[in-house]
């Protein structure tokens, strides 16, 4: 059974940092691609960031290009998401999945960013 | 890049009416179109890939059709079960933008 499990998430203020984190099961990790992927409290979703399978290539949304940093250990079936200099609109669950066409979901952690 | 847009934004639609919802890219995407089904406080669900492929377990009252720039999603016979947001997404190249969503709800 295919298990996403986000962790990381809670309250930051504006211009501070936060590292998400999806331990993944069930299938084969390294083979996948992943992506992240927000939903503001009440709006529709928003895909942020992918990566490769290998980590080789990785992709964002323009919205957070540059203070946004995805990455994966697949040593440890783990995939990452840096966010830095964070804004009030970045507040939203955040959804680690699995590939970019999403054939699974994790629960999603939520992230508050506010003073 | 590409914009997805969809329309319309939320439909009130009677049990066993066929509903059809339209999803646009602003260039062509072949068939590299989803679409998920998000029930209220639930996660998305995968539907339909591939612009019209049927995700295994989806009831067949679905289906997808469209290539190119123009799409849609039929519900042949709403259900209760199927009160929720629509959203497409194209996944051919990044970023893998999704749609605004479409809410259905029943009359």
């Amino acid at each position: 059974e295919v298990q996403l499990l986000e962790s990381g998430g809670g309250l930051v203020q504006p211009g501070g940092s936060l590292r998400l984190s999806c331990a993944a099961s069930g299938f084969t990790f390294s083979s996948s691609a992943m992506s992240w992927v927000r939903q503001a409290p009440g709006k529709g979703l928003e895909w942020v960031s992918g990566i490769s399978g290998s980590g080789g290539n990785t992709f964002y949304a323009d919205s957070v290009k540059g203070r946004f940093t995805i990455s994966r250990d697949n040593s440890k079936n783990t995939l990452y998401l840096q966010m830095k200099s964070l804004r009030a609109e970045d507040t939203a669950v955040y959804f680690c999945a699995k590939d970019v066409l999403i054939d699974y979901w994790g629960q999603g952690t939520l992230v508050t960013v506010s003073s | 890049d590409i914009q997805m847009t969809q329309s319309p934004s939320s439909l009130s639609a009677s049990v066993g009416d066929r509903v059809t919802i339209t999803c646009r890219a602003s260039q062509g995407i072949s068939n590299y179109l989803a679409w998920y089904q998000q029930k209220p406080g639930k996660v998305p669900e995968l539907l339909i890939f591939a612009a019209s492929t049927l995700q295994s377990g989806v009831p067949s009252r679905f289906s997808g059709s469209g290539s190119g720039t123009d799409f849609t999603l039929t519900i042949s016979s709403l259900q209760p079960e199927d009160v929720a947001t629509y959203y497409c997404q194209k996944y051919n190249t990044a970023p893998f933008t999704f749609g605004p969503g479409t809410k259905v709800d029943i009359k």
